[in-house]
């Protein structure tokens, strides 16, 4: 079982460029996360997806979108890169009951 | 919602148990203890959770004293795998809200040969 499959897992963007994470998870679970971890800190929710079809703002949402293409797929946005984004980003899943099963990650620095 | 305090670190013989206490004396009645840990920069694992009683699986036990203040995560004989952040979360059960997992910075367990 791959569990959460999150591409790419290493990216060098300069600043005000844009990209996408792609986040995939195969266990059929409901909800979805985005969740970005920097030096010194806790992980921090960017955004979530409840269920297909919805999504809400965590706790530093600024600067990011996203996007709950299916129930299998959440995608996190980044517009216009600032360096300030440079951060190790996980994607999560869960289901009512279960822990998050997290993804590898993406290591992403902006210069 | 309710914090956790943890050490910042401890040490572990391999083959002993290793206790990782949890503070959480602000936790409410229908909010769960989770346990995660995270290996080297991985993404974190689930280990274990409860609300409370005691629980125990393949990986670890949770101990959750009677007044729910605090919780104890037991790995029964830590290997040199087992070297990791070791997270303790307080989790809102109400339906709808299952995203506010506010994490910490955790207890760096070194299991040491």
């Amino acid at each position: 079982n791959a569990g959460v499959t999150q591409t790419p897992k290493f990216q060098v963007l300069k600043t005000g460029q844009s990209m996408t994470l792609q986040c995939a998870q195969d266990m059929n679970h409901n909800s979805m996360y985005w969740y970005r971890q920097d030096p010194g800190m806790g992980l921090r929710l960017i955004y979530y997806s409840a269920s297909e079809g919805t999504t809400d703002k965590g706790e530093v949402p600024n600067g990011y979108n996203v996007s709950r293409l299916n129930k299998r797929e959440f995608s996190l946005r980044l517009e216009s890169a600032a360096p300030s984004q440079t951060s190790v980003y996980f994607c999560a899943s869960s289901e009512v009951g279960l822990g998050y099963t997290f993804g590898s990650g993406t290591r992403l620095t902006v210069v | 919602d309710a914090k956790t305090t943890q050490p910042t670190s401890m040490d572990c013989a391999e083959g002993r148990a290793a206790n990782l206490p949890c503070n959480h004396s602000t936790i409410s009645g229908n909010e769960y203890v989770y346990w995660y840990r995270q290996i080297h920069s991985q993404g974190p694992q689930y280990i274990i959770h409860g609300l409370k009683n005691n629980e125990t699986n393949e990986m670890a036990s949770l101990i959750i004293t009677e007044d729910r203040k605090s919780s104890t995560l037991i790995l029964p004989h830590a290997t040199l795998r087992d070297t990791a952040v070791y997270y303790c979360i307080v989790r809102v059960t109400n339906a709808g809200n299952n995203r506010k997992l506010i994490w910490g910075l955790g207890t760096s367990l070194a299991v040491n040969p």
